[in-house]
């Protein structure tokens, strides 16, 4: 079946180093969402790629949709405590309105 | 101030039991889903919603049930059936249209002794 696969499962950074996390599907995406959710909290929508190789910035965060439309990454720059949290991507199941699939998500922890 | 309702934030129960885990939205929105979260597994579909009086499964909906008498209301049971019921859930809704994004409940943090 439709599979959304996210690396890596973890990541521990230092305070100030980047990190970048990558989101693979097995089909090809009409769009991919990304979310993030704070520890003990619940998920976040942050953004929305539709274009095959868009790229789209939020301050540090950087976001690119491959082009071929089945992967897709989030890169933060200079990784602050306040970017702590579970990042995860989603793509719609297929020939599914708003039914979204999610990748097991990327935890990121940064030590001060 | 619009949003999506949880209720309660945590809950326990005996196994065996069944329960019910209440979720309310003013966003007007038509589509509703209930997730399921367990630690390094993300968010798994239970069952959604897109019209009153309607539902669909998800990936994991057996030993859950559900309705939708309501376009605010999307209340889940989980019953006896559901061989590993704690979990983190989390209720969302969204507009039905493609690309529309979730809006996701504090979640339900059920625990089954």
């Amino acid at each position: 079946g439709q599979q959304v696969m996210q690396i890596p499962q973890y990541q521990h950074v230092q305070e100030g180093e980047d990190f970048t996390t990558y989101c693979n599907s097995s089909t090809t995406l009409s769009n991919i969402q990304w979310y993030k959710q704070r520890p003990g909290g619940h998920p976040v929508f942050l953004i929305q790629l539709v274009k095959s190789g868009e790229v789209k910035k939020q301050k540090r965060l950087t976001f690119q949709f491959g082009e071929a439309k089945k992967n897709s990454s989030l890169h933060i720059t200079a990784t602050q405590t306040t970017d702590v949290g579970t990042y995860f991507c989603a793509g719609p199941r297929g020939g599914s309105q708003g039914n979204l699939i999610f990748g097991k998500g990327t935890k990121l922890s940064v030590k001060p | 101030d619009g949003g999506i309702t949880q209720s309660p934030k945590y809950l326990f129960r005996k196994e065996g039991q069944n329960v019910t885990l209440s979720c309310e939205q003013n966003l007007n929105h038509d589509a509703m889903y209930w997730y399921r979260q367990d630690p390094g597994q993300g968010l798994r579909l239970i069952y959604y919603s897109q019209i009153v009086n309607d539902f669909q499964k998800g990936d994991i909906a057996e030993g859950y049930s559900v309705s939708r008498e309501k376009k605010e209301s999307f209340p889940l049971t989980v019953t006896s059936a559901q061989k590993n019921p704690t979990a983190f859930y989390l209720c969302a809704s969204s507009i039905v249209q493609l690309n529309s994004p979730l809006h996701f409940g504090n979640g339900t943090r059920l625990t089954v002794t």
